[in-house]
């Protein structure tokens, strides 16, 4: 099993739905985090979270919302989705101090 | 200003030139440097890590950082075409954020 693991891996949605991604990981982290890549624009960052009960908002956090459940699971939510949130969506975790994230496979999202 | 900027390429090579992959940064507290690697539809994955100013070698790869100009760059000697991929460099001062450039998309011809 990956170390990170996001469902769905692909996900077509209409205008205004309510969409939810989700991430498990296995590292024993407490440390998430979700990334969405644009062409052009890199990674951004949406939401993190140091540990169950610290969540924060990242650059780019307006019409998410975040859930986090356990220590190994965060799930992202589009509140009202729109066709500019179409992105390819991150989860990923890290240690503290730690060099590198380890990222999730990704979720491609597109909203029509 | 982007706290990083990257060429995003495309760069076309053939299988054993040497690459030059580079990224500016704005941030004079920027101290811990990274490069990924992201294969099509998967995640990025650690290629290297530096500290600081200087040099880091791993096989074919080698990690320079340049404080002073605020430039990293990553080369690749003997590229291979399993090289083909996107290459992100990212930065932190603190280990808290992380900043990332945009990724520089290198073709590796056969």
């Amino acid at each position: 099993d990956a170390d990170v693991t996001q469902t769905p891996r692909n996900r077509i949605t209409k205008t205004g739905k309510r969409i939810m991604l989700e991430c498990s990981q296995t590292k024993g982290h407490d440390r998430m985090y979700w990334y969405r890549q644009d062409p052009g624009l890199g990674l951004r960052l949406i939401y993190y979270s140091f540990d169950v009960k610290d969540i924060n908002k990242g650059e780019i956090s307006d019409g998410y919302s975040v859930s986090r459940q356990a220590q190994a699971k965060f799930s992202l939510s589009l509140e009202s989705a729109i066709p500019n949130q179409t992105a390819l969506y991150f989860c990923a975790t890290n240690e503290p101090g730690g060099y590198g994230y380890t990222f999730g496979s990704g979720t491609r999202l597109t909203v029509v | 200003q982007k706290e990083v900027e990257q060429d995003p390429g495309p760069l076309s090579v053939p299988e054993g030139a040497i690459v030059s992959l580079n990224c500016t940064y704005s941030n004079s507290a920027f101290q811990y440097f990274m490069w990924y690697r992201q294969y099509s539809r998967k995640g990025p994955e650690l290629l290297m890590y530096t500290y600081s100013s200087g040099n880091k070698e791993d096989g074919r790869f080698t990690a320079q950082v340049d404080k002073s100009s605020k430039y990293i760059s990553l080369f690749i000697r003997d590229s291979q075409p399993s090289d083909s991929a996107t290459y992100l460099c990212a930065m932190s001062a603190d280990f808290n954020k992380f900043y990332f450039g945009s990724g520089t998309k290198l073709n590796v011809k056969p």
